[in-house]
């Protein structure tokens, strides 16, 4: 079955450096990756849509120049969160929609990065 | 736009007793996808089903049951003898259908106790 890879599944930084997070599917190409933010106790929340060789989509409220994301390939897509702050700390989760079709497909997710910034 | 209601945010229950979680969407797609998700306390998001617009026959899988009343816009999903291990947030969501925008519902914390 499909399978997306996320690494890391959990990192602690420190306030003001940058922390990059890897979706890659390893077995499918991905034409589009999505990637969520859920605090706690919360739903998941979209941030941005990749599309593999253009610029990301981000929803109203996500700050680009913050959270940026970089789709270079078919199998990989890249969050950078920069100058990271407390606030920023929380659960992101992406997510593949196969170039094969989503109809047959669906999404797939990754199992999640908890970031912690102190 | 897309909307996904799940009215319960946490739902309690002894071992054995049958659940039901709910779930209504709103959405002016007239072709679209319906999923139920299991996020365990680990955090990663369990595919549970997909259900196209199209398809409103229910389904049954052991202890899973799911009913998609179309005239509703409701997608209701039965643990039958639930179990402390699906103990977990579960989340309803709604996709168009391209599959370019997946829509959560707030979740449903579901305590399963002994």
């Amino acid at each position: 079955g499909a399978v997306v890879s996320q690494h890391p599944s959990r990192v602690i930084c420190k306030s003001g450096t940058s922390v990059k997070i890897e979706c890659r599917s390893l077995d499918f190409q991905a034409t589009t990756m999505f990637w969520y933010r859920q605090f706690p106790k919360q739903s998941l929340m979209l941030m941005a849509t990749s599309n593999e060789g253009s610029k990301a989509t981000y929803e109203q409220g996500v700050e680009k120049d913050k959270f940026l994301i970089n789709h270079a390939s078919l199998t990989l897509s890249t969050l950078t969160v920069t100058s990271a702050h407390p606030e920023d700390s929380s659960f992101y989760i992406c997510s593949a929609r196969p170039l094969a079709g989503f109809v047959n497909y669906g999404y797939t997710f990754g199992s999640g990065t908890r970031l912690t910034v102190v | 736009a897309q909307k996904v209601t799940q009215a319960q945010t946490e739902i309690s229950v002894v071992e054995k007793e049958d659940v039901t979680l709910d779930c209504v969407y709103e959405t002016r797609d007239t072709t679209y996808y319906l999923f139920w998700y299991k996020q365990p306390p680990s955090g990663e998001l369990v595919f549970l089903i997909r259900r196209n617009s199209f398809d409103e026959q229910n389904e049954i899988s052991g202890r899973y049951s799911w009913n998609f009343q179309k005239s509703t816009s409701s997608f209701n999903f039965t643990i039958t003898a639930s179990q402390v291990v699906d103990s977990a947030v579960y989340f309803c969501a709604l996709s168009n259908n391209a599959g370019n925008m997946l829509t959560f519902g707030g979740g449903t914390r579901l305590m399963v106790k002994p």
